[in-house]
């Protein structure tokens, strides 16, 4: 069975906080790995999509590495905004497969 | 551009009534599509996958059951609903593509609350 975990599973910061949390994935038989900003009340809305090890990728405050030998990617936010408020999600694909393992999600509360 | 759409958006049902809930792609042909539950207290589970028009394939064993019926066009259904039913269901679609870890553009959902 596949497990994909992420850490912590919530996390509450100060506007202007930075912060990361972290996604363990099985490090062999590795394709691609995920990242999504889940907020509530919409659609779950992809971040980041990483395949090579040691990549890095940036979207405005927000940016993930990944480690593929030892099966972790980290996400971090700079200068967190209350509409950073979310759950982050990470998911992984083994293999030529399309199907996503997801993990629980770790839920971001910013406060003003 | 592709937009995705469920429905219904919420639904209560007695435990034991049938259930339908039905998600269309628009924009895209021939994707993979998929359905997903998130029970209380846990992440996202993939229940059904589908590659082409009347092609499932089911991840875990349950009292639900998929159709695609048309190529945009994915149904998730049941006979008799179980209180353990209860979650939030997630339409998704991606594009497809041999190789696979494609990206997974989803639905609003559909909260469903068995009584």
């Amino acid at each position: 069975i596949l497990n994909v975990e992420q850490s912590p599973q919530s996390l509450h910061v100060q506007e202007g906080d930075s912060t990361n949390f972290t996604c363990s994935f099985p490090s062999s038989n590795f394709y691609a790995l995920h990242w999504y900003r889940w907020e509530t009340a919409k659609s779950p809305e992809a971040l980041f999509v990483m395949t090579l090890n040691g990549d890095e990728k940036k979207k405005g405050r927000i940016s993930a590495t990944l480690n593929t030998k030892e099966g972790y990617s980290y996400l971090y936010i700079k200068g967190s905004q209350p509409e950073d408020s979310a759950t982050y999600l990470c998911a992984f694909s083994g293999g030529a497969t399309n199907k996503l393992i997801f993990g629980t999600g770790t839920l971001l509360a910013v406060q003003p | 551009s592709q937009t995705i759409h469920q429905w219904p958006a919420t639904l209560v049902q007695p435990v034991g009534s049938p259930l339908s809930l039905e998600c269309t792609v628009e924009g895209t042909s021939n994707p993979n599509l998929y359905w997903y539950r998130q029970a209380a207290g846990r992440g996202l589970q993939l229940l059904f996958y589908s590659v082409g028009i009347g092609q499932i394939s089911s991840e875990v064993p349950q009292n639900l059951s998929a159709s695609r019926p048309q190529d945009r066009q994915f149904i998730l259904s049941s006979k008799k609903l179980l209180l353990s039913d209860s979650g939030f269901y997630l339409c998704a679609w991606s594009v497809l593509r041999a190789g696979g870890g494609e990206t997974q553009y989803f639905g609003p959902g559909t909260r469903l609350l068995v009584l």
